[in-house]
């Protein structure tokens, strides 16, 4: 079974912020929310993780809502090298699995 | 730098003729992976290496067997290919030890893509 949904894919405008949403109803206590990205033909990429708090490192913002079941990933000024799928991954700290949904399709245009 | 190198990037082999996949690392990782990702979908995790122990995933065929003869090293030996087997193949590794990396955060190569003909 999924745990997480995400929109197939999106659009957004170079130089703007692209937000991502990710639902994770059934996100236990313990787990948390990953963020990887996939450009074409290359391996995926760690961007953040986060468990309630929001998180902030040099690619992108984590935003948690407080009952923890969505998320948003935010790219803050998107550019074309920032087009790729972006998955969003609900995983126990110390569980060395990663369980890839379909993830979201953005497309960042000029 | 750092990374997670996978020899060959591209390789064609013959339905049923074994072929054998590699990756290295210079990280210096305990953990390392293979994930199977076929065209237009997910990444999906074969096995996984925790130091020397294996780790099978319950629905890999055995058709996929893989090898780690010391840290930096890892095969994927697929044994007799078929169609199905097509898809890139890629490597990724990861570290129990908090070394500045985000704990758990695991690291890709760029895969390896696999033409079964």
């Amino acid at each position: 079974d999924a745990k997480t949904t995400q929109p197939p894919s999106m659009d957004c405008a170079e130089g703007r912020a692209a937000n991502l949403p990710c639902n994770h109803s059934t996100i236990s206590g313990n787990e948390y929310v990953y963020w990887y990205r996939q450009i074409h033909s290359q391996g995926p990429q760690y961007i953040i993780h986060g468990l309630k708090n929001n998180e902030t490192n040099e690619m992108a913002s984590l935003i948690i809502t407080e009952d923890r079941k969505s998320s948003t990933l935010i790219l803050p000024h998107a550019t074309l090298r920032d087009t790729a799928v972006y998955y969003c991954i609900v995983r126990v700290e110390g569980d060395y699995k990663l369980s890839f949904g379909a993830g979201t399709t953005v497309t960042v245009r000029a | 730098d750092a990374m997670v190198i996978q020899n060959p990037r591209y390789q064609v082999t013959q339905f049923g003729k074994p072929v054998t996949l590699s990756c290295s690392q210079t990280l210096n990782h305990n953990v390392m992976y293979w994930y199977q990702q076929k065209s237009s979908q997910a990444p999906k995790l074969l096995f996984h290496y925790y130091d020397k122990d294996f780790n099978n995933e319950a629905d890999t065929p055995d058709n996929f067997q893989s090898r780690r003869p010391n840290t930096s090293f890892c095969f994927l030996d697929i044994r007799s290919p078929g169609l199905g087997d097509a898809a890139m193949y890629l490597c990724a590794t990861s570290s129990d030890e908090v070394t500045g990396y985000s704990y758990n955060e695991q690291f890709f190569g760029p895969g390896t893509r696999l033409t079964v003909l």
